[in-house]
């Protein structure tokens, strides 16, 4: 089946600094993707979609100036966390639609802000 | 889309059937019903999908009512890699726009 990457698989930071989440789709083309979020024994929230060529859109009560993605090709969208705080601490997964309709799910990244 | 229903929780014996239910009882004529799960630490993962007909793969068997208010989803032989927390989903399977809202789902628990 089709693949979703996510890189950095976990990464620790400061307070204070920004974060860079990649996700690929490797073997296919996505125009969309979704970031979700999920806190520890929680379900997965979704955060906003992520369209290629034009703007993300977010759900309601995530902040866009605070959560930046961006859609650079049909293979790639970056979701990154400014000004990072120990609240924002959390498994982030990002998904992609195939063309089949199918959703397929990147393994998730760790973030740990101190 | 349509809200489901799961237990929070459920145990089963390594080998045996584990059957999940799911109440949809809102779902809507176009929707179809999802299931994923989740193993701890990664990302969920596709298991099966169908509309009204019972649907069965390599993973599991996907039992839908008649009336399509519930569904069931069946592992036949539980294995402890089995042990996940299990979503069922129901949305419509229109191209383009596939947003995926999960529910709590049910955490799974198999038992040596």
């Amino acid at each position: 089946g089709a693949v979703v990457s996510q890189h950095p698989s976990r990464v620790i930071c400061k307070s204070g600094t920004s974060v860079k989440i990649e996700c690929r789709s490797l073997d296919f083309q996505a125009t969309t993707m979704f970031w979700y979020r999920q806190f520890p024994k929680q379900s997965l929230m979704l955060m906003a979609t992520s369209n290629e060529g034009s703007k993300a859109t977010y759900e309601q009560g995530v902040e866009k100036d605070k959560f930046l993605i961006n859609h650079a090709s049909l293979t790639l969208s970056t979701l990154t966390v400014t000004s990072a705080h120990p609240e924002d601490s959390s498994f982030y997964i990002c998904s992609a639609p195939s063309a089949y309709n199918e959703q397929f799910f990147g393994p998730g990244t760790r973030l740990t802000v101190l | 889309d349509a809200k489901t229903t799961q237990p929070p929780s459920m145990d089963c014996a390594e080998g045996r059937a584990a059957n999940l239910p799911c109440n949809h009882s809102t779902i809507s004529g176009n929707e179809y019903v999802y299931w994923y799960r989740q193993i701890h630490s990664q990302g969920p993962q596709y298991i099966i999908h169908g509309l009204k007909n019972n649907e069965t793969n390599e993973m599991a068997s996907l039992i839908i009512t008649e009336d399509r208010k519930s569904s069931t989803l069946i592992l036949p032989h539980a294995t402890l890699r089995d042990t996940a927390v299990y979503y069922c989903i129901v949305r419509v399977n229109s191209g383009g726009y596939q947003k995926v809202t999960f529910g709590t789902g049910t955490k799974l628990q198999v038992i040596p």
